[in-house]
């Protein structure tokens, strides 16, 4: 079966760092690109970052843009998302997603809060 | 950015009914967008890729249409199962975005 489980999530004070994790099982993980994407508790959805197979090429939207860090060991079938200098509108459910353009399979989620 | 705007935002139908939900884009492009349907308390699930073309395991009553900048998501026969917010979502450039959700209730 197809899977990804995304885990790292917590309450973290503004300013501070956060690394989220996302395992991947019953597909090929090496040849499909992977991204992010999250969605403030009852709010729309907003894309994060996607990241090549090889990992060569990577992109965020702007507003994560030298903060976070999109990265993957494909040894280990994982996908990260490096978050530093956190800020309160970051809090939000973190997904990561099968491929880098539309996205078809999907993680439960794992979920941010930052705040003091 | 192209901005994604969905219509209607908030829409109720009866079981049966065929349902039309658009997604307006500030730019034209060609198909690079897909549906996705969300039920509370889950991930989002892919419906329909590249306009048009429908995700393995979903059913046949879905489908999508469009290009340029206008996009439909119909549903042809509603079912009690399709109570859920619907979200468009360009891909055809950086940085990626999706329209704000259609909530969809069943009369």
């Amino acid at each position: 079966e197809v899977q990804l489980e995304d885990s790292g999530g917590g309450l973290v004070r503004p300013g501070g760092s956060l690394r989220l994790s996302c395992a991947a099982s019953g597909f090929t993980f090496n040849t499909y690109w992977m991204s992010w994407v999250r969605q403030v508790p009852g709010k729309g959805l907003e894309w994060v970052a996607n990241m090549k197979e090889d990992g060569s090429e990577k992109h965020y939207v702007d507003s994560v843009k030298g903060r976070f860090t999109i990265s993957r060991d494909n040894a280990k079938n994982s996908l990260y998302l490096q978050m530093n200098s956190l800020r309160a509108e970051d809090t939000a459910i973190y997904y990561c997603a099968r491929r880098g353009s539309y996205m078809d399979v999907w993680g439960k989620g794992t979920t941010v809060i930052v705040s003091s | 950015d192209i901005q994604m705007i969905q219509s209607p935002s908030t829409l109720s139908a009866s079981v049966g009914d065929r349902v039309t939900i658009t997604c307006r884009a500030s730019q034209s492009f060609n198909s690079w967008l897909a549906w996705y349907q969300q039920k509370p308390g889950t991930a989002p699930k892919l419906l329909i890729y590249q306009a048009s073309n429908l995700a393995v395991g979903v059913p046949s009553r879905f489908s999508g249409s469009g290009s340029g900048t206008q996009f439909t998501l119909t549903i042809s026969s509603l079912q009690p199962e399709d109570s859920a917010t619907y979200y468009c979502q360009q891909y055809n450039s950086y940085s990626y975005t999706f329209g704000q959700g259609t909530t969809l209730e069943i009369k």
